[in-house]
């Protein structure tokens, strides 16, 4: 079953604008991923951050994670049409070997 | 540097035919390799994954089967296809790291 939830299912913004996703999980993990689809290809892995992390930073990229509440968001800061794909976060739980449960994803839409 | 290749891109078969899917890994040794499917607009879900030529793990109970005759190659199979297996299939790999690099996928469509 699917562990990761993100919500929401789809966004859409302006260039320039912020975009929010985030995601809740069930289980304990090890660190949680973020990976970004874009249409008909395969994943691209952005940002990880593990289990005794609360917050973590990649370029425009901003990853929180807050275990107590089971829960991570990713904050893409000033937008560009070029980061319009889907986003899926991804746990790895504990125990379970580097295998990866995935989210159903957002999809972001950012309008020129 | 590594890269992961997928072939055929798409297919399009037709119910009861069989499946032969094959990813290959490029420019590193014993990888974890993973299969995913995909369906429109939904998450991924893992099949199998393989820490080791012949060593094999399923994770949901279905018609596919996946086999790793070589370190770097990975193949998904089925002997008959059920409309349901239509989806886009995604192999992946890691190795030592934490995050799984994934290959550019496989669209397959049944009917």
């Amino acid at each position: 079953s699917q562990q990761g939830e993100e919500d929401p299912q789809a966004l859409s913004i302006q260039e320039g604008e912020n975009a929010t996703m985030n995601c809740s999980y069930k289980t304990s993990i090890n660190n949680l991923q973020w990976y970004r689809q874009n249409s008909g290809r395969g994943l691209v892995h952005l940002i990880l951050i593990r289990s005794n992390e609360r917050e973590k930073h990649s370029g425009r990229l901003r990853v929180t994670l807050d275990t107590s509440k089971k829960s991570s968001s990713l904050l893409i800061t000033a937008s560009r049409a070029a980061d319009t794909a889907s986003y899926f976060c991804a746990t790895e739980e504990r125990g379970s070997a580097r295998q990866l449960t995935f989210g159903s994803g957002t999809q972001l839409t950012v309008l020129p | 540097s590594q890269t992961i290749h997928q072939w055929p891109a798409t297919l399009v078969q037709p119910v009861g035919s069989p499946l032969s899917l094959e990813c290959t890994v490029e420019g590193t040794s014993n990888p974890n390799l993973y299969w995913y499917r995909q369906a429109a607009g939904r998450g991924l879900q893992l099949l199998f994954y393989s820490v080791g030529i012949g060593q094999i793990s399923s994770e949901v109970p279905q018609n596919l089967s996946a086999s790793r005759p070589q370190d770097r190659q990975f193949i998904l199979s089925s002997k008959k296809l059920l409309l349901s297996d239509s989806g886009f299939y995604l192999c992946a790999w890691t190795h030592g790291g934490i995050e799984q690099y994934f290959g550019p996928g496989t669209r397959l469509t049944v009917t």
